[in-house]
């Protein structure tokens, strides 16, 4: 069976401080990976999303970025954190094409930055 | 522009009713339409999936209909329990990605 982690649970990090969050896929080759952010109140935002190895597609400009170093990795990371950084981030997986799929989420990390 | 709304954003009911979710979508250029649930703090749970050319889907006390071309689909709980509380999350599903709505917080007393 398919499973997805995604870590650390919670991070709290300073103003400016670098971020790297990382998330695997087990079970599966080739998936399509996605990073949304949920702010508090507001609905899930996709951030990027990637359809092979090295395929990044960047969905709102933000100094954030996503890279795919491995076939079921994904990492979402960033040199300078802002305060508006500050969400729950979910990693999530589907089969391609997604048009006939489901998306499976990880268990989603805690960001504040403050 | 995809833009998916939920209405409505907070219910509240006795355990045992019957209830209705609302999704409405602007664009009907969709492959399929996902139901999820969200516990507080936790990852999204698929509940249903209909695709683009299916009117509904079932699965246990949960019925998801889709009408592709008036933009719209709900989600039936029948017989509401406690354990249903959560946040409830529809997605259409365009190229390559699924756009959110805001979801609805479900609250569902003993």
């Amino acid at each position: 069976s398919q499973t997805i982690h995604q870590w650390p649970a919670t991070l709290v990090q300073p103003v400016g401080s670098p971020l790297s969050l990382e998330c695997t896929v087990e079970g599966t080759s080739n998936p399509n990976l996605y990073w949304y952010r949920q702010a508090a109140g507001r609905g899930l935002q996709l951030l990027f999303y990637s359809v092979g190895i090295g395929q990044i597609s960047s969905e709102v400009p933000q100094n954030l970025s996503a890279s795919r170093p491995q076939d079921r990795q994904f990492i979402l990371s960033s040199k300078k954190l802002l305060l508006s950084d500050s969400g729950f981030y979910l990693c999530a997986w589907s089969r391609t094409p997604l048009s006939n799929e489901k998306l499976f989420f990880g268990s989603g990390t805690q960001l504040s930055v403050l | 522009k995809q833009e998916v709304t939920q209405i409505p954003a907070a219910l509240s009911v006795p355990e045992g009713e019957n209830l209705v979710l609302n999704c409405s979508f602007t664009d009907s250029a969709i492959y399929n339409l996902q139901w999820f649930r969200q516990d507080p703090g936790k990852g999204l749970t698929s509940l249903l999936l209909i695709q683009s050319s299916q009117r509904e889907q079932t699965s246990g006390r949960l019925n998801a209909s889709l009408d592709k071309s008036s933009g719209r689909s709900t989600l039936y709980i029948a017989a509401s329990q406690p354990g249903d509380s959560a946040t409830y999350l529809c997605a259409v599903t365009g190229f390559q990605k699924l756009v959110f709505g805001t979801g609805t917080r479900l609250l569902v007393s003993p």
